[in-house]
């Protein structure tokens, strides 16, 4: 079964930029969260999506967005990026089984450099 | 709020050692509650996890944990540590009380234990 896999793993873009991070969680699973991970913050949760729905939502400002279509693939869109953007970016996905004691499984990240 | 308390931020072992990665939580309620291992340019490995039942735990690769209520407490150890136990361990929580429409998947994370095993 193939795990988690995030698209691209290394990315390098220029302050003022967008870029789109891609996620497609294991086959079957409905629900994908979004992690960044600093050395200065540490890991962050940044949202949560379950079918196509955005169901929680961390304390990230509006540049920060992503969506989740029908398949269950999930992408995630900075705007305007700024150096300190720079990080890890983990997408986790997991069975919806109706309690939050279900598994997260992490891909390997997008390592985003904002140069 | 939930929080995570993870004390040290790096800890170092001889191989054979015993493994204590410390962790302490704050939540009105007993939250879930996770371990997860993170090797260089990878993803989050979960290692163990508690939900209810038996507060001793049991994870992949001998490590285990104990959930301690009173103390608010979910400590990481491994009775003999190897080499390819270096790495980063990160302790997280997620909120039990799921929303109607299922569960709500947010976990806090500790600042994580980076973990150095001596030859």
């Amino acid at each position: 079964k193939a795990g988690v896999t995030q698209t691209p793993r290394y990315l390098i873009k220029t302050r003022g930029q967008q870029v789109t991070l891609s996620c497609s969680p294991i086959s079957g699973h409905r629900s994908v969260s979004w992690y960044q991970q600093t050395p200065g913050q540490g890991l962050q949760f940044l949202f949560e999506y379950f079918s196509e729905t955005q169901r929680n939502k961390g304390n990230f400002p509006g540049r920060f967005s992503g969506r989740q279509f029908s398949n269950s693939r999930s992408e995630m869109n900075v705007s305007t990026l700024e150096l300190g953007d720079s990080a890890l970016y983990l997408c986790a996905s997991s069975l919806e089984t109706g309690g939050s004691n279900t598994e997260a499984f992490f891909g390997q990240g997008t390592r985003l450099t904002v140069v | 709020a939930q929080s995570v308390t993870q004390l040290g931020s790096h800890v170092s072992v001889s191989e054979g050692a015993l493994v204590l990665l410390r962790c302490n939580y704050s939540s009105s309620v007993p939250p879930y509650l996770f371990w997860y291992v993170q090797y260089p340019n990878q993803g989050l490995q979960l290692l163990l996890k508690y939900t209810t039942g038996a507060t001793l735990v049991k994870g992949i690769n001998g490590f285990e944990a104990e959930f301690k209520k009173s103390e608010t407490s979910f400590h990481l150890t491994k009775p003999s540590a190897h080499m390819s136990d270096a790495a980063e361990y990160f302790c997280a929580v997620s909120d039990r009380r799921g929303r109607a429409s299922g569960s709500a998947r947010q976990l806090t994370f500790g600042s994580g234990t980076q973990l150095t095993v001596l030859p």
